[in-house]
């Protein structure tokens, strides 16, 4: 069954440092998002991506981080200068696209990013 | 802005039916998902209700009345394994499927 794939599973980083977070969506998809979850709280979304752009954005989302796809099949998520904040669960998720239908996210595994 | 509220923590026992009530604020939106997340893992679909009215899947159901701005998601002979996070979501259709999460319901499924 496809699925969604996440790298590193656990980043252990230093405050300042830039981290990139990767990602390899199923492959017929076309909508691609990043979601954050501080431990023990609720999942927040951060981007959405589609035909090379971000098409949203959360206020979280701010020019720490950038998204890309780098090629025809990752996509990758960078937070530079890293902050004590940024600590947390990093997921990965992606869509079929069109409108109607279920909406359901395929998420993978997440990313754990501890910062020090 | 939008917004959803859902119980912190469930308790049940095996066997048993449990309802996760979800009340929402929001200006628009189309639909309302349910996703389980075991032990902080990824999350997984369960359901979705664009229409008022109940979905069944199997044991798990899902229920939305939009006029009351309230929804449920209803686990019927629980197992241990159902154990887990359940969020509501505030879906908006359309090509960009954002969603806006409420906290999270811990379930508990005891012997």
């Amino acid at each position: 069954e496809p699925e969604v794939t996440q790298t590193p599973s656990h980043q252990v980083t230093q405050m300042g440092q830039e981290v990139i977070l990767r990602c390899v969506p199923i492959s017929n998809h076309l909508y691609f998002y990043w979601y954050r979850q501080i431990l023990g709280q609720k999942v927040e979304f951060l981007v959405s991506f589609y035909n090379n752009e971000i098409s949203e954005k959360s206020e979280i989302f701010d020019d720490q981080f950038s998204v890309e796809r780098p090629d025809g099949s990752n996509f990758t998520l960078k937070i530079r200068s890293t902050k004590l904040e940024d600590s947390a669960m990093y997921f990965c998720a992606s869509n079929g696209g069109g409108a109607g239908g279920t909406g359901e996210l395929f998420f993978g595994e997440g990313s754990r990013l501890t910062v020090l | 802005g939008q917004s959803l509220e859902q119980p912190s923590e469930v308790t049940a026992v095996e066997g048993a039916i449990v309802q996760i009530n979800c009340t929402y604020q929001t200006s628009g939106f189309y639909g309302l998902s349910w996703y389980q997340q075991h032990d902080g893992g990824a999350p997984t679909f369960l359901s979705y209700n664009g229409l008022d009215g109940l979905e069944e899947t199997g044991r798990f159901s899902s229920f939305l009345s939009r006029s009351d701005s309230y929804g449920y998601l209803l686990l019927q002979e629980l197992q241990m394994k159902d154990s887990a996070s359940y969020f509501c979501a505030l879906d908006r259709a359309g090509n960009n499927r954002k969603l806006i999460w409420g906290l999270g319901t811990s379930l508990a499924v005891n012997p």
